[in-house]
C-alpha cells in the first residue's frame, strides 16, 4: 500500500507524559499536514510543511506541541505534558506538487487518561 | 468557523442517488468546492471538486449553481458502503482548509 501512513495507530498515556507519532506522506508528495479531530467535530487544521519548511501553525498549536519534518519527508508530531484535553485523533495528510486534494492517513488515535 | 452549511444529517434508499446539499453563499472567487467523506475510523477521503462547472468523476457528481452559492454533490447509485459523514469545503490554496461538521449520510438497506 503506497498511502500515507501513520503510527502509531493508538497511542493511551497518561497526563503529563510526552507522546510522539509519524506520518510517512506518499512518496514525492511535498505538503505535508497536520490535523486533529474530536469526536463529533471535523478535523481541525494544525500545521502544514512544504518540503523541510513549517509554513503555518494554527494557534491550536500550544507551545506544548511542536512538529517537524527533517529531511522533507516523513514528520513527527510531539506533544510535550500531555492533558486531558488532548484525547483526540491526530489525523496527517499529503499532497503531490500543483495538486490541492489532500490524501489522508488512518489517523492516531491518542487517549490520555 | 466554516464557510459552508450543511445539514447535520440524511438518509437514503440502496440503490437511489444520494443528493447532498451545502450552502456557501460567501465564498470567494478564488475559492474552489471541495467534497471530501469520512467512512467511520478512516482518515477523510477526497471525492471531488470544481470552481464554477459541474464536474463528474468515478465517484460522484458536483452540481455549483450559477451564482456559486451553493451546490449538490451526487452519489448516484448510493450502497451501503457509501455510509458516511461527507465534508464541503470552500478552499483556495493559499488558505487552510476548514472543515464543518459535515452531513451524516445513512444508506438504508
Amino acid at each position: 500500500d503506497t498511502g500515507v501512513s501513520q503510527n502509531p495507530r493508538h497511542k493511551i498515556t497518561k497526563r503529563g507524559q510526552n507522546v510522539t507519532f509519524r506520518c510517512d506522506p506518499i512518496s514525492e508528495h511535498n505538503r505535508l499536514y497536520w490535523y486533529r479531530q474530536t469526536l463529533g467535530q471535523g478535523p481541525e487544521f494544525l500545521t502544514y510543511f512544504q518540503n523541510e519548511a513549517q509554513l503555518e501553525k494554527s494557534r491550536l498549536l500550544s507551545d506544548r506541541f511542536s512538529a517537524e519534518r527533517p529531511k522533507g519527508s516523513f514528520s513527527t508530531l510531539e506533544i510535550q505534558r500531555t492533558e486531558q484535553g488532548d484525547s483526540a485523533m491526530y489525523l496527517c495528510a499529503s499532497s503531490f506538487p500543483g495538486e490541492d486534494k489532500q490524501y489522508f492517513g488512518p489517523g492516531t488515535r491518542l487517549t490520555v487518561t | 468557523d466554516a464557510k459552508t452549511t450543511q445539514p447535520t444529517s440524511m438518509d437514503c434508499a440502496e440503490g437511489r442517488a444520494a443528493n447532498l446539499p451545502c450552502n456557501h453563499s460567501t465564498i470567494s472567487g478564488n475559492e474552489y468546492v471541495y467534497w471530501y467523506r469520512q467512512i467511520h475510523s478512516q482518515g477523510p477521503q477526497y471525492i471531488i471538486h470544481g470552481l464554477k462547472n459541474n464536474e463528474t468523476n468515478e465517484m460522484a457528481s458536483l452540481i455549483i449553481t450559477e451564482d456559486r452559492k451553493s451546490s449538490t454533490l451526487i452519489l448516484p447509485h448510493a450502497t451501503l458502503r457509501d455510509t458516511a459523514v461527507y465534508y464541503c469545503i470552500a478552499w483556495n490554496r493559499d488558505d487552510k482548509i476548514i472543515f464543518g461538521k459535515g452531513t451524516r449520510l445513512h444508506i438504508l438497506p
